[in-house]
């Protein structure tokens, strides 16, 4: 399956700043998955990145609030902005199937996570 | 959003026992997912088992799925403390959206 490097794994930021999440994968793919774990929770998904074309994002999401780019198909970072408390989350990010191979029937990748702490 | 819900949200046990966790969904789908989180970190893929499957085994795991009540279950046989984490469900939803989309977790305590 692919391997994902998920970099920072923690921080702690003041409100009001930025924090950029970044992902990389060891194989080419098509579409990077943003989640939030927001503590004690499920993962909710952020956004869908795609190499060359604009995030989709989910409802409730939206692109100011957590920009990404996905400049080639190994790498995207996710940018949570102008940061609250209420941003305090685990931040993760995935690809499907074991990278290049086709298909969710291998499972989803995830990267460890980034927790984020927002005083 | 979630997809639906699981239960028991939190399951005790020994070591050597049996663990069970039920999932609802409430798509339709391509395949059903489960993955293990350790303490809040990344997630494990352990199985997954397709619309028109019903049952699927890998080592101590056993999963089920129900589309006709768009349910799915895991069981764990002979829990070790290892087992300890948090399971989640996901769904690959059918109509070509190609994500997952989790379900809210049960978390197993195996004590020793």
């Amino acid at each position: 399956s692919a391997v994902i490097s998920q970099k920072p794994s923690r921080d702690i930021c003041q409100r009001g700043t930025s924090l950029t999440i970044q992902c990389q994968v060891d194989s080419q793919v098509t579409m990077m998955f943003w989640y939030r774990q927001q503590p004690g929770q499920s993962l909710t998904l952020i956004a869908t990145a795609n190499q060359g074309s604009e995030a989709t994002y989910e409802s409730g999401f939206v692109i100011d609030k957590f920009p990404i780019s996905r400049p080639n198909l190994t790498f995207s970072t996710l940018t949570v902005s102008n940061m609250s408390p209420e941003d305090s989350s685990i931040y993760l990010c995935s690809v499907e199937g074991g990278g290049a191979r086709k298909g969710a029937r291998h499972g989803y990748t995830f990267g460890s996570g980034t927790r984020l702490t927002v005083v | 959003s979630q997809q639906g819900e699981e239960d028991p949200q939190a399951l005790s046990i020994q070591e050597g026992e049996n663990a069970t966790m039920n999932c609802s969904y409430k798509t339709s789908i391509n395949n059903l997912q489960w993955y293990r989180q350790n303490s809040g970190r990344g997630l494990v893929h352990l199985i997954l088992i397709r619309s028109n499957e019903r049952e699927k085994h890998s080592g101590r795991l056993r999963v089920t799925l129900d589309t006709s009540k768009k349910s799915s279950s895991l069981l764990i046989t002979a829990s070790r403390a290892a087992d300890t984490a948090s399971y989640f469900c996901a769904t690959d939803a059918s109509g070509g959206y190609n994500k997952l989309i989790f379900g809210a977790g049960t978390r197993l305590a195996v004590h020793p």
